[in-house]
Order: structure tokens, then sequence, then C-alpha cells
């Protein structure tokens, strides 16, 4: 199994619809969990942090199942501007970063 | 404006010619990290610093060198550079090792 796994999409969404996907990760002690958002040819920014009781910021809600090892990020009245990879981050006690491989979205007009 | 800058953001060299990217900081992060992002791979680790003198090897080391001198720098050099180092570069720093701040990326292609 992957160390953290996301579905590659693309998730062809129309505008306005609400788009959820998920991000399975291997290792039980992980400890910190992230979502970033990277447009084409572009840097990773920083999304959103995951909290074991949740996240929410505006039209974003982050969670985390420690029980099922998996994150998870949706997104409300989805626009133009969300299509992009969203990236799913863990991080372990041994100060390791692993990054998914992205979950490209595209939000229909 | 914090940020992070690398550069050249774009390269192109051949086979063993030594180079250098630079990568620097105005946040006074003391964590800063190399990776690289390939097609169908994702973002891959190279190296990451704790702190000024310390550094660690990441998942994908081989090929790589790195300093952190000072707080705010952490270049990564390339003694002699193959073609499967052809890729995307990016240098982050952070505060903590968790939430990361991403530098516009290096685009190098070796031939």
């Amino acid at each position: 199994r992957k160390e953290v796994e996301q579905d590659p999409g693309p998730f062809n969404v129309p505008e306005g619809a609400t788009v959820a996907f998920n991000c399975t990760y291997s290792n039980s002690a992980s400890q910190s969990f992230f979502w970033y958002r990277q447009d084409c040819r572009k840097e990773p920014k920083l999304l959103m942090s995951v909290y074991s009781s949740g996240n929410e910021d505006g039209r974003f809600t982050a969670q985390l199942n420690r029980a099922s090892q998996y994150i998870s990020l949706l997104i409300r009245d989805s626009k133009l501007s969300d299509s992009a990879t969203y990236l799913c981050v863990v991080s372990n006690r041994d100060d390791k970063i692993i990054f998914g491989k992205g979950t490209r979205l595209h939000i229909l007009p | 404006e914090a940020q992070v800058t690398q550069n050249p953001r774009y390269l192109i060299t051949v086979t063993g010619k030594k180079l250098t990217v630079t990568c620097s900081q105005n946040m006074n992060h003391e964590y800063m990290s190399w990776y690289r992002q390939d097609p169908g791979l994702g973002l891959r680790q190279i190296y990451y610093s704790m702190n000024v003198e310390v550094t660690d090897k990441g998942d994908v080391p081989e090929g790589y060198k790195v300093s952190r001198k000072e707080k705010r720098n952490f270049p990564l050099i390339l003694e002699s550079p193959s073609p499967n180092q052809t890729s995307l570069y990016f240098c982050a720093s952070s505060p903590t090792g968790f939430e990361q701040y991403f530098g516009p990326g290096t685009r190098l292609t070796v031939t």
C-alpha cells in the first residue's frame, strides 16, 4: 500500500456543485495532515490544515478519520477558480513529509 | 513581502556541468526543504534542514548536495547533473516543519 494515495481524477464538476475527495495514508502513526492546492506549473500553496476535530474555512471543509486512515476535502458551491490539483500531505513522527500525487479538479462553466 | 525565492527559474544545461540552484526565504523560518516534481510521481523530497548546519536526506537525495550556512539560504547543488535530473524543483520553508511555503519553482533540463 502506498504511503499516501489519492484518486488522480480528473473530477469534472459543474460550477456551483459540491465536490469531495479523499486521501488515504498507510502509517497509523502519522501526526499532521494538510491539503495544498497547486495550479498548473505553479508552486503548491497551503489550503488548510486538517485537525482531528475537522476544519472549515469558508466553502472548504477538511476532515480526518484516524480509524480508517483517511482525510477528506469538501468544496461547496464550487467556483471556476477552484480548478486546480489538490495535494494531500501527511507528516510522520520522524519529520518525514509525504505528498500525495494529487487530485485534478476541473470546474465546468 | 514574505516570500521564498529561487534562482534561476529556468535552466538548460549539459550532462556533467556543475550547477547550483539558490533558495532564499525572508520569513526567518528554521525549516527548509527541496523537492522535485515529475509527471506521475508527484512531489518527492530531496533534502531538508531543520536549522542552520543541520541537513537530512529526504526520499531522493542521490546526485544532490545541500548546505545551510545561514538561516535564510538553502542552495541545492548538482555536482554532475544527468538527464534523469531533468525536473521541476521547488524549495520550501516552514516555521514548524509542517505547513510549508513554496518558492516559484526552477525548471531544469539536463541534456
